[in-house]
């Protein structure tokens, strides 16, 4: 069963629009989370976190939104430009999960597409 | 700062063989590694945690004598595959960790196992 879910394969945006990522999580033990970018063959980039005594965190391009009580979170690109084009890990962070203390517990990923 | 590497990027081998894959932080010690497997169109799934100087835990459906992990230094942890089959095929990410208090990991770039 999976714990944390990104619902969405794939997304295409305008260049200079916005980009949405949505993120949906099920265990309210976790208190961390983390976004990242990943291009094909590579390792996942760190982008942005976030602590779940938070409900917004921003970055340059790059802002954050927790609603706890919803189990949702989202990550907005704005404005979204062709370099963005990557696949994009929502991770979720629970204490002790699974008997290991740390470790990160990532969605499917979604393809996000920036069109010139 | 925060760079891991890893070797090698990628390897062919033949069923019956074992592999060995070094991951390494650069510019800082890692008090914790951890490894992840991906296959295609599929999210990173956690392997192993491994500690410096203790033994790794490994995840439920993880054959700790197939998947020899070793922490030898906080800068060094490798994966070796042992006895390959054509299944193992797959791309294997370690990520690091500065200590148990950071909560972000940095990934490296992955290696790509192929058995034939």
């Amino acid at each position: 069963d999976q714990q944390v879910k990104q619902n969405s394969p794939s997304l295409s945006v305008q260049e200079g629009r916005i980009s949405i990522l949505n993120c949906d999580y099920t265990n309210s033990m976790f208190d961390y989370f983390l976004w990242y970018k990943k291009y094909p063959a590579e390792g996942p980039t760190f982008l942005i976190s976030i602590s779940s005594i938070k409900d917004k965190n921003e970055d340059g391009r790059f802002t954050v939104f927790l609603n706890k009580s919803a189990k949702h979170l989202s990550l907005h690109i704005v404005p979204s430009q062709p370099g963005d084009s990557a696949v994009y890990f929502c991770a979720a962070r629970g204490p002790n999960y699974g008997g290991s203390q740390g470790n990160l517990i990532f969605g499917k990923g979604t393809k996000l597409s920036v069109k010139p | 700062g925060a760079v891991v590497s890893q070797h090698p990027s990628w390897v062919i081998c033949k069923s019956g063989t074992s592999v060995k894959i070094e991951c390494r932080s650069l510019d800082f010690q890692a008090t914790t590694m951890f490894w992840y497997r991906q296959f295609p169109k599929q999210s990173l799934m956690l392997m192993a945690t491994s500690n410096e100087g203790s033994k790794a835990t490994y995840e439920q459906g993880v054959e700790k004598d197939k998947f020899l992990i070793n922490h030898a230094s906080l800068t060094l942890s490798t994966l070796t595959v042992t006895s390959a089959h054509p299944e193992d095929s797959s791309f294997y990410i370690c990520s690091a960790q500065i200590s148990m208090n950071q909560e972000t990991q940095y990934f490296g770039p992955g290696t790509r196992l192929l058995v034939l």
